[in-house]
């Protein structure tokens, strides 16, 4: 069973940027694609990007290209988040999750990672 | 974007009931769709992906039908583990969720 272990909560001022990590047990980290999604307090889900698989290239969607970076560390199976310009706005948990589908396009997600709370306040 | 509308948001039931919830795309969306489960303080878990699948290791009462622009999420004999947040996600190209719709004692 693959299991996915976050970095830990993170406090930032607006402005400043944050990087959270994410390590795939199980030196799999190359057989998967990483994507992530945050979900302010009290609010819905937002998937803010991934990895495509068929060339090991981000995609982000709009809202996010230009301020997010995900990144891989295949060495000690790790994949990281980025995000730059914080405002209260990005206050919220970050999840790290593989894409499951195996039909390129398509993307559901299992298991996640436990989450990594960012809390962006002056 | 492609936007998905939950209903209910809120939903009172007890042990043992059946409950449905459903989930509206703006446009139609084909099959593409999955239903997660997320409980106070945890990660969201992958229930049904494909509208109708069941993710492995799921329990039987959970089901999910539906194709085009509305689909439902049916749990049956509700389990006092059932009591939790529900979302659906569209899962094809410009991934989005829909607004959840928690499930109460």
């Amino acid at each position: 069973q693959v299991q996915l272990v976050q970095s830990g909560a993170e406090a930032r001022k607006p402005g400043a940027s944050v990087k959270v990590s994410c390590k795939v047990s199980g030196n799999i980290l190359t057989l998967m694609s990483i994507h992530w999604v945050r979900q302010a307090p009290g609010k819905g889900l937002e998937w803010m990007g991934g990895i495509d698989p068929e060339d090991g290239e981000p995609i982000y969607p709009q809202n996010f290209q230009g301020r997010v970076s995900m990144t891989e560390d295949t060495s000690t199976d790790t994949a990281y988040l980025e995000v730059s310009s914080l405002t209260s706005d990005d206050t919220a948990v970050y999840y790290c999750a593989p894409n499951l589908s195996p039909i390129r396009g398509l993307y559901w997600f299992d298991p996640w990672g436990q989450g990594t709370l960012v809390t962006v306040s002056s | 974007d492609i936007q998905l509308t939950q209903s209910p948001s809120f939903l009172s039931a007890s042990v043992g009931d059946t409950v449905t919830i459903t989930c509206r795309a703006s446009q139609d969306i084909s099959s593409y769709l999955a239903w997660y489960q997320q409980k106070p303080g945890k990660a969201p878990k992958l229930l049904i992906h494909a509208a109708s699948t069941l993710q492995s290791g799921v329990p039987s009462r959970f089901s999910g039908s539906g194709s085009g622009t509305e689909f439902t999420l049916t749990i049956s004999s509700l389990q006092p583990e059932d009591f939790a947040s529900y979302f659906c996600q569209q899962v094809n190209g410009r991934l989005t969720f829909g607004g959840g719709t928690k499930v109460e004692i």
